[in-house]
């Protein structure tokens, strides 16, 4: 069983609508959820990131963490076809100092039909 | 936008050829890592290095092998292709953010072919 499991999509949705992108997890002990958007043929960027559980809100984006169901999602208001990409789910233990073991979900791929 | 740089972009080579996969970083990062990303896959991390000498494998096996000279080099090399190969591979490094968080920065990676 994979610690991080996200469902690959694709998921299209017309402009203006509300995405909701979603990922579970097996590892209580992770402290970090972070969320990455990957454009064809290119690298990930941060998005967003929360710690522990709770609501943060950015723009047109919202992320969500619920620790006792071990499942975070991903928020996007009014969507444009400039969101269209993968994205990825992310988790790690957090810590300073050493290696920080980041596990990644497979990716969501979208996209925004004008 | 992260400066973070992968070289070639695109590379197809046949089976048994040396190639080294370049990436530089200019923003001082100590922390660098090479992941490999196939479709429909997860992010793998295959090397890691903590600083200049300083090398790790990483979760997922792999022929290849890194070094870690210079603060903002971090080449990957394989002595000999093939086919099992092919795949993207994505270079990043990280700076500590606080609070136990190192924020990663990717590079645009290079895809590989091997045939």
């Amino acid at each position: 069983q994979k610690e991080v499991e996200q469902d690959p999509g694709p998921l299209s949705v017309p402009e203006g609508a509300i995405v909701s992108l979603n990922c579970t997890y097996s590892n209580s002990a992770f402290q970090y959820f972070m969320w990455y958007r990957q454009y064809s043929r290119k690298g990930p960027e941060l998005l967003m990131y929360t710690y522990s559980s709770g609501n943060k809100e950015d723009g047109r984006f919202t992320a969500q963490v619920d620790k006792s169901s071990k499942y975070i999602s991903l928020f996007i208001r009014d969507s444009q076809p400039s969101d269209s990409a993968t994205y990825l789910c992310a988790m790690s233990l957090g810590g300073s100092g050493g290696y920080q073991k980041v596990t990644f979900g497979t990716g969501t791929k979208l996209q925004v039909i004008p | 936008e992260a400066d973070i740089y992968q070289t070639p972009r695109y590379l197809v080579i046949g089976t048994g050829k040396k190639i080294t996969l370049e990436c530089s970083q200019t923003m001082g990062h100590d922390k660098m890592y090479w992941y490999q990303q196939d479709p429909g896959m997860e992010l793998h991390l295959i090397h890691y290095s903590y600083g200049v000498n300083s090398t790790e494998k990483g979760d997922l096996s792999s022929e290849s092998t890194v070094s870690r000279i210079r603060t903002e080099h971090f080449p990957l090399t394989l002595e000999s292709a093939r086919p099992s190969h092919t795949s993207q591979y994505l270079c990043a490094s990280s700076e500590y953010k606080g609070g136990g968080l190192y924020e990663q920065y990717f590079g645009p990676g290079t895809r590989l072919t091997v045939t």
